[in-house]
């Protein structure tokens, strides 16, 4: 099974800020089968990025998807007011597909 | 425009059934992979069960193999998970999802709560 370990737990940033979340696996994601949701409260996620660096249909440029084998990141350029949500990574590279535990973005 | 509508969750003793559906629209129901993913209050997220676009194909976690049963019709453009022998620890929301690897669209959510 792979492990997806997300980073920071928490980030504390303030509108028009940039946001870096992490998203470590413990071994190599093959062919970066490596997606990111954002899910807000009361809602079901949302697609944002696959195949590690794809925008989804709809999704905002200020979203973009890097990384690869084990390292993976997703930026938000400027944080919107909607953007503060909770966001996981999810591989499906391996027969068992996983998600990372999540990082919550918040309003500092 | 792509929708995954789910039915109703509810209350169900430890020990008892419960029957998820979930009802797609805007597009070729039978041509994709269907998914069940949960979610226990305030956690994350968990891969419950897939099947394959023709359901010969059906995979589950350890943890519910032999209790859950995943399913589908394409003539009614239906996703279907049945629960039994329901634990406590199953407390949780139910999303069925299309399958592209990924998964692209997300039913609403079903709350399936597990008590005495």
């Amino acid at each position: 099974e792979i492990v997806l370990t997300q980073s920071p737990g928490t980030l504390s940033l303030s509108p028009g800020e940039r946001a870096t979340l992490s998203c470590r696996a413990s071994q190599s994601v093959r062919s970066s089968h490596l997606a990111w949701y954002q899910q807000k409260p009361g809602q079901a996620p949302r697609l944002l990025i696959y195949d590690a660096s794809s925008r989804a249909t709809g999704i905002a440029d200020r979203f973009s998807g890097s990384g690869s084998g084990t390292d993976f990141t997703l930026t938000i350029s400027r944080l919107e007011p909607e953007d503060f949500a909770v966001y996981y990574c999810h591989q499906y590279g391996s027969s068992l597909r996983t998600f990372g535990g999540g990082t919550k973005v918040e309003i500092k | 425009e792509v929708q995954l509508v789910q039915s109703e969750g509810g209350l169900v003793q430890p020990g008892g059934s419960l029957r998820l559906s979930c009802a797609a629209s805007g597009f070729t129901f039978s041509s994709y992979w269907m998914n069940w993913v949960r979610q226990a209050p305030g956690k994350g997220l968990e891969w419950v069960a897939s099947i394959k676009e023709d359901g010969s194909e059906k995979y589950y976690v350890d943890s519910v193999k032999g209790r859950f049963t995943i399913s589908r019709d394409n003539a009614k453009n239906s996703l279907y998970l049945q629960l039994n022998s329901l634990r406590t620890e199953d407390t949780a929301y139910y999303y069925c999802t299309r399958v592209r690897g990924y998964y692209d669209y997300w039913g609403q959510g079903t709350l399936v709560t597990v008590s005495s």
